[in-house]
This record gives structure tokens, C-alpha cells and sequence, in this order.
């Protein structure tokens, strides 16, 4: 089935400095791919998304392009800041399996010091 | 906005006892999903509904947990009895339809079980 790698944290970062969080996938044929943000005690956010190679996903400053020949998906920002702060995670759906379930990463903990 | 709602936000059990879950998904979504997140990794499947219909329960401990949807709107999940490793957070998501559909999540019950 499908699977998703991403970068390990915790990732520890001063305000204003640049962002980027490594996500590579495993997939059979070309699915959609997103970045979820979970800030702390709550959900899982959507926060960018990108449905077809070479689609670039954005939103609040956050950046993902959808490379095919690299089977990656990296979150990138280039100025954070403390509200920034949450567990980001890469997920693409499980075609292979229930029809449409998302497969997560195990989650990059970005904390943001002012 | 419409959001998915999840009660209790918090639950402390003992081991052996029974607990339930609630969600109450984004009118007009037929899809939900139960997911489990332990402390530390990403969200992992337990079971999806398209309307009132289980279509994938691979993943669930069927000896102790039960899932229900039974009018195709609001959804029950059961542990019964709770096992110390069964502590995490559920979470609770809904979208229009699977794939292609985004799905919405809920803030999550934390269960801890002593």
C-alpha cells in the first residue's frame, strides 16, 4: 500500500528563520498529497494541499510542491514564527486499502523561539 | 463554519471498564472516519463509514471496540474493557465523500487508561 517518510524532529527554530521539513512517499499511481497541522490539546488541521505533479500547495506562508521524480513533498517557509509552533504531518490517501483513508507520517514537532 | 464535534474532549478510565466516544460529523458529510493517534506518531485508521455502512474495519480491535452509525449521521465508538495501551487520542474526521473529498477533523477525545 501506500506509504509516507517524513523527516523526524523535534525541529527547533529561532523567529524569522526558514522552514523546511522533508516528506517522501511511496505510492501507486499519482494521489493527492497534504500537510496536516496539529496545534497543541486539538485536531488535525489541513493545511496545504496539491492534487497532480508539479502542483504547488499553499497557505499562512507555508509552501509544498508535488515532485514526481523525487517522490517528495517537502513543507517549506521562510520566515516562521511562534505561532507556528504544532506537530506538522504528511499524508496522502490509501487508495490500496479502504478507499480514500489517509496514510500519516509519523509527525515533525516544530517548536519556534522568539 | 462547520466543524466536527467530539465529546468527551477528556476521559480517565481504569482498565477493564467499558468507555464510548461521540462525533457528530459536518452535516451532509457521508464519510467518517475513526483514527487513532498515539502519543508521538501520526493518526492510524480504525474504521471509516460511507453513509451507515462500515467500509473498512481492518484495523479495529473488533474482541474490544465497536463502532456504530447507525443513522448515517452522528457516530459511536466503544472500548470494551479498556486496556492500559489503549491510551491516545481518537480522533474523529468526516468529509463529502471518500477520495478526492478533504476530510475535516474533530479536536479529539483524550482517553487515558490507569
Amino acid at each position: 500500500g501506500n506509504s509516507v517518510t517524513q523527516m523526524e524532529g523535534p525541529v527547533t527554530l529561532s523567529e524569522e528563520a526558514f522552514l523546511t521539513i522533508n516528506c517522501t512517499y511511496t505510492a501507486t499511481g499519482y494521489p493527492s498529497l497534504f500537510w496536516y497541522v496539529q496545534y497543541p490539546g486539538e485536531g488535525l488541521q489541513l493545511l496545504l494541499k496539491a492534487t497532480k505533479a508539479d502542483d504547488k500547495g499553499s497557505n499562512k506562508g507555508f509552501e509544498a510542491t508535488y515532485r514526481k521524480e523525487t517522490t517528495s513533498f517537502h513543507l517549506e517557509k521562510g520566515s516562521v514564527q511562534v505561532s507556528d509552533s504544532a506537530v506538522y504531518f504528511c499524508a496522502l490517501p490509501n487508495y490500496g486499502g479502504s478507499q480514500g483513508n489517509l496514510i500519516f507520517g509519523k509527525g515533525t514537532k516544530l517548536s519556534v523561539k522568539p | 463554519e462547520a466543524e466536527v464535534a467530539q465529546s468527551p474532549r477528556y476521559k480517565i478510565t481504569e482498565k477493564s471498564q467499558a468507555v464510548a466516544f461521540w462525533c457528530d460529523p459536518i452535516s451532509g458529510h457521508a464519510t467518517l472516519y475513526w483514527y487513532r493517534q498515539i502519543l508521538g506518531q501520526g493518526p492510524e485508521l480504525l474504521v471509516q463509514f460511507q453513509d451507515e455502512s462500515v467500509v473498512d474495519d481492518s484495523q479495529l480491535p473488533k474482541d474490544r471496540f465497536s463502532a456504530e452509525r447507525l443513522k448515517g449521521v452522528d457516530s459511536t465508538l466503544k472500548i470494551q474493557p479498556a486496556e492500559l495501551g489503549d491510551s491516545a487520542m481518537y480522533l474523529c474526521a468526516s468529509s463529502l465523500g471518500a477520495i478526492y473529498y478533504e476530510q475535516y477533523f474533530g479536536p479529539g477525545t483524550r482517553l487515558t487508561v490507569t
